[in-house]
């Protein structure tokens, strides 16, 4: 069974830059038939899809952030990652990694979620 | 970017009722339309993709229907463990985007 798992700081000050990582048990992420997608859900908030990697290093970010996200793969160690520069309060959230399908654009599995605040 | 309007954004109701909830996007698009579950703490569940299709290992009594802009989310005879927050997601097209979420509370 594939399970999803973030991984990173808790906490990052105002204008730094966000890090995460997501490990993938029970499956390779290097499948073809797979994007490895960033969603974040501010406190109180929905939810706010952020872009996806594929394997192959090509990448899909959301035009409100792209300016600041960054996505990689390590096929090696069955990991993605998310960076986001030049935080603020404003990007304090729960962000989940999840998989979802080349064909199809659901999100399934999910992994628990980890909640980044940015505060000084 | 297509906006996705869901409700009501509270409901309470009971064990055992029947429920449902919501979604109108602001564009036509077709049937691709999903729903999920959120627990606190816990991973979200897909629950319903491609409008009406029910996701492995999700109980029969949810269910969904729709097409172009309007769609709904059934719970059939609801269960203690069915109380959480869902939301819509439509996969048209990019950026995905997302309902603002039903909060399901037991009356």
């Amino acid at each position: 069974q594939l399970q999803l798992q973030e991984s990173g700081p808790g906490l990052v000050r105002p204008s730094e830059t966000l890090s995460l990582t997501c490990s993938v048990s029970g499956g390779s992420i290097s499948s073809s038939a797979y994007y490895w997608d960033w969603i974040r859900q501010p406190p109180g908030k929905g939810l706010e899809w952020i872009g996806n990697i594929h394997h192959s290093g090509d990448t899909y970010y959301s035009a409100s952030l792209k300016s600041r996200v960054t996505m990689s793969v390590d096929t090696s160690k069955n990991q993605f990652s998310l960076m986001l520069t030049s935080v603020t309060v404003a990007d304090t959230a729960v962000y989940y990694c999840a998989r979802h399908p080349r064909a199809s654009n659901w999100f399934d599995p999910w992994g628990q979620g980890t909640l980044v605040t940015v505060s000084s | 970017d297509i906006q996705m309007t869901q409700s009501p954004s509270s409901l309470s109701a009971s064990v055992g009722d029947r429920i449902t909830i919501t979604c109108r996007t602001s564009q036509s698009i077709s049937r691709s339309l999903n729903w999920y579950q959120l627990n606190p703490g816990k991973a979200p569940l897909l629950l319903i993709y491609a409008t009406s299709s029910l996701q492995s290992g999700v109980p029969s009594r949810f269910s969904g229907s729709g097409s172009g802009t309007d769609f709904t989310l059934s719970i059939s005879s609801l269960q203690p463990e069915d109380f959480a927050t869902y939301y819509c997601q439509q996969s048209y097209e990019t950026p995905f985007t997302f309902g603002q979420g039903t909060k399901l509370e037991i009356k």
